[in-house]
């Protein structure tokens, strides 16, 4: 059971906008920490896509965008492409039990 | 360009430890946490710890009793290890950096494949 809850999958057809959602609660994402989120391809290392909410780091295209509000963030994707059918995780901080990073459980996004 | 690589065994026996190193090239280890995150086979993330370029630590609540981390700044390496491994322990093993305790991991090594068994 991850401390951020994001949907197992979704899915979309070429050029549709696709949305993934990132769940906290309030030692988490409602305490005002950060939310960054990944990408990941089969047998690769994460790679970092948005960090600090909505912030897209060099080389990372456009058409993913970040945001948040209280307890929840959202991952968005516009002008799906073939080559973004990957797994996505988002992260934070929970202060809970002494501070921990935290994951999302990762949702695999499925381009039809 | 920052470059991190694990080494260590890639199998470890049941009860045993298991020890993996992290080597940081293209840039200097201090100012920054210095973390272990691992993912089982066909699962999600899961955070292990970090350590501080200073040497304060930080580790999951879960795993607490059985990590330990540890910095040696001359040679630009950290070490994890993990004690009384079982079969759940098997996993791909990443070094990452964090510019912060609620910063993104901005540079991730490969991965280092740990499987636990006789």
């Amino acid at each position: 059971q991850s401390v951020l809850t994001q949907p197992p999958s979704v899915s979309g057809t070429p050029g549709q906008r696709v949305t993934i959602s990132c769940t906290g609660s309030s030692s988490n994402l409602g305490a005002n920490y950060d939310v960054h989120w990944y990408q990941q391809f089969p047998g690769t290392a994460p790679k970092l896509l948005i960090s600090n909410n909505r912030n897209r780091p060099s080389g990372v295209p456009d058409r993913f965008s970040g945001s948040k509000s209280g307890t929840s963030a959202s991952l968005a994707i516009t002008g799906l492409q073939a080559e973004d059918e990957a797994d996505y995780y988002c992260q934070s901080y929970d202060s809970s039990l002494s501070g921990s990073v935290v994951f999302g459980g990762g949702t695999k996004l499925t381009v039809l | 360009q920052v470059q991190l690589q694990e080494s260590g065994p890639g199998l470890v026996k049941p009860s045993e430890t298991l020890s993996l190193t992290c080597t940081v090239s293209g840039g200097s280890i201090s100012s920054y946490y210095w973390s272990w995150i691992r993912q089982s086979p066909g699962k999600g993330l899961e955070w292990i710890g970090y350590i501080y370029y200073s040497g304060t630590t930080n580790y999951n609540p879960s795993l607490k009793s059985r990590v330990t981390t540890s910095i040696d700044t001359s040679k630009s390496q950290f070490s994890l290890k993990l004690t009384s491994v079982t079969a759940a322990d098997t996993a791909i093993y990443y070094c990452a950096r964090f510019d912060g305790y609620n910063s993104p991991g901005d540079y991730w090594g490969q991965g280092i494949l740990v499987t636990v068994s006789s």
